[in-house]
């Protein structure tokens, strides 16, 4: 059970925003939000993670809602090199549970 | 630093025998986490293993295990093998077993085909 729900894919063009979203309503206070990605033929990397408000880090911003029953990962100028599988989890300690993820393609 | 290492990359077993992956964490990492991956099921968690005990574990039969030693190198092991084991199998170390912020650091994987 991923316990987050994202869309299967979404399409971008090259150098323009993408905001992939992540539904997650039955949160509890104490679980962490954390982005990872998997580019083809690679193991998944971090992307970011957040509690309650909004991230910044050089890869990409979070944006959480107030009720935290969902979540937006916004990458600003999406390059050739963001196409991935981006995968939304709800953490509860070391658990993580994967989801389906959502395959980003961008087009140059 | 050295990232995750996984050995071997790719192995090819035939079904009923049995194999052992070995993952090599990030210096000073304590946890170490196996994920199975294949198109059908995605990234499904296996077990998780934080100075040489096994903590979590996901739901796959009894024929995969896993041991950590005090160096906090990891292996599993997938005992008689069946051809819905064919996957790519996944290491992940981070610094230790409980924070929810820690960062997972996943290694590159073992590519394993039963026939």
């Amino acid at each position: 059970d991923a316990k987050t729900t994202q869309p299967n894919s979404m399409e971008s063009n090259e150098e323009e925003p993408v905001h992939l979203p992540c539904n997650h309503s039955t949160i509890s206070g104490t679980d962490y939000i954390h982005w990872y990605r998997q580019l083809p033929s690679q193991g998944p990397e971090y992307v970011i993670h957040g509690l309650t408000s909004n991230v910044n880090n050089r890869m990409a911003s979070l944006a959480i809602a107030e009720d935290r029953k969902s979540s937006t990962l916004i990458l600003h100028r999406a390059t050739l090199r963001d196409a991935a599988v981006y995968y939304c989890i709800r953490r509860e300690g070391n658990d993580m549970r994967f989801g389906a993820g959502t395959r980003l393609t961008v087009k140059p | 630093k050295a990232g995750v290492t996984q050995t071997p990359r790719y192995l090819i077993k035939t079904r009923g025998q049995q194999v052992t992956l070995s993952c090599s964490p990030i210096s000073g990492h304590r946890s170490v986490s196996w994920y199975q991956q294949t198109p059908g099921q995605g990234l499904q968690f296996l077990f998780e293993y934080f100075s040489e005990t096994q903590r979590n574990k996901g739901n796959f039969p009894g024929r995969f295990s896993g041991r950590q030693f005090s160096n906090s190198r990891s292996e599993m092991n997938v005992s008689t093998l069946e051809l819905g084991d064919s996957a790519l199998y996944l290491c992940a170390s981070s610094l230790s077993g409980t924070s929810s912020y820690n960062e997972q650091f996943f290694g590159p994987g073992t590519r394993l085909t039963v026939l």
